[in-house]
């Protein structure tokens, strides 16, 4: 099952510069995505979304773009900040299902100083 | 801020024993959630709960697993007859509403359920 799919196992940014995460989903019926960030030893933590409706939602430093033609989306991370580093996975929900998402297997960043 | 709160942070138990893992969810959130990561491997969705009862589970969810809300607070997840396969992270979760725009899942920080 590889419906939401993150290709890139790890991201290595410089602190300030900007972290582009990366995600592909293969479901068109997929109406809502989510970004979740997750520290060692913790849950996942909801970071942002995005509805299938809108192109790109923004909160704070961080920016999700929706791309459905090409099914993919990405979360900008600007500017990268050391505590940012984290493993980051992308989300999606199926219409009609709002109770259970499908994860991608998660992308690891880490920002240096 | 609220949390998601789950016990025991680790449990070890041997194969064909009964686990049960538990989670206090926030106190004014209405829906819960069982997901569970083997190692290296996704999060995936097992079962939602609503009312209580289960308002969707995955085909991992089979005979074996079950859930259940015992008084206003605890959320459970039973393990019949652990195998070594059920080994993973197992996070509860927990949300407001169904519309993830304004109610997003939170996580509690999961339990790591180690059969052997």
């Amino acid at each position: 099952d590889q419906q939401v799919k993150q290709n890139s196992p790890s991201l290595s940014v410089q602190e300030g510069r900007i972290s582009i995460l990366n995600c592909d989903y293969t479901n068109s019926m997929f109406d809502y995505f989510l970004w979740y960030k997750k520290y060692p030893a913790e849950g996942p933590t909801f970071l942002i979304s995005i509805s299938s409706i809108k192109d790109k939602n923004e909160d704070g430093r961080f920016t999700v773009f929706l791309n459905k033609s090409a099914k993919h989306l990405s979360l900008h991370i600007v500017p990268s900040q050391p505590g940012d580093s984290a493993v980051y996975f992308c989300a999606a929900s199926l219409t009609g299902t709002a109770s259970k998402l499908t994860f991608g297997t998660g992308t690891r960043l880490q920002v240096t100083l | 801020e609220p949390e998601v709160t789950q016990t025991p942070s680790h449990q070890v138990t041997q194969m064909g024993q009964e686990v049960i893992l538990r989670c206090v969810p926030i106190s004014n959130h209405l829906y819960f959630y069982w997901y569970r990561q083997i190692l290296g491997q996704k999060v995936e969705f097992l079962v939602s709960f609503y009312n209580n009862e289960i308002s969707e589970k995955s085909e991992i969810f089979d005979d074996q697993f079950s859930v259940e809300r015992p008084d206003g607070s605890n959320f459970t997840l039973k393990i019949r007859s652990t195998k070594l396969e059920d080994s993973a992270m197992y996070f509860c979760a927990s949300s407001d509403g169904t519309n993830y725009f304004d109610s997003p899942l939170h996580f509690g920080n999961g339990t790591r359920l180690t059969v052997t």
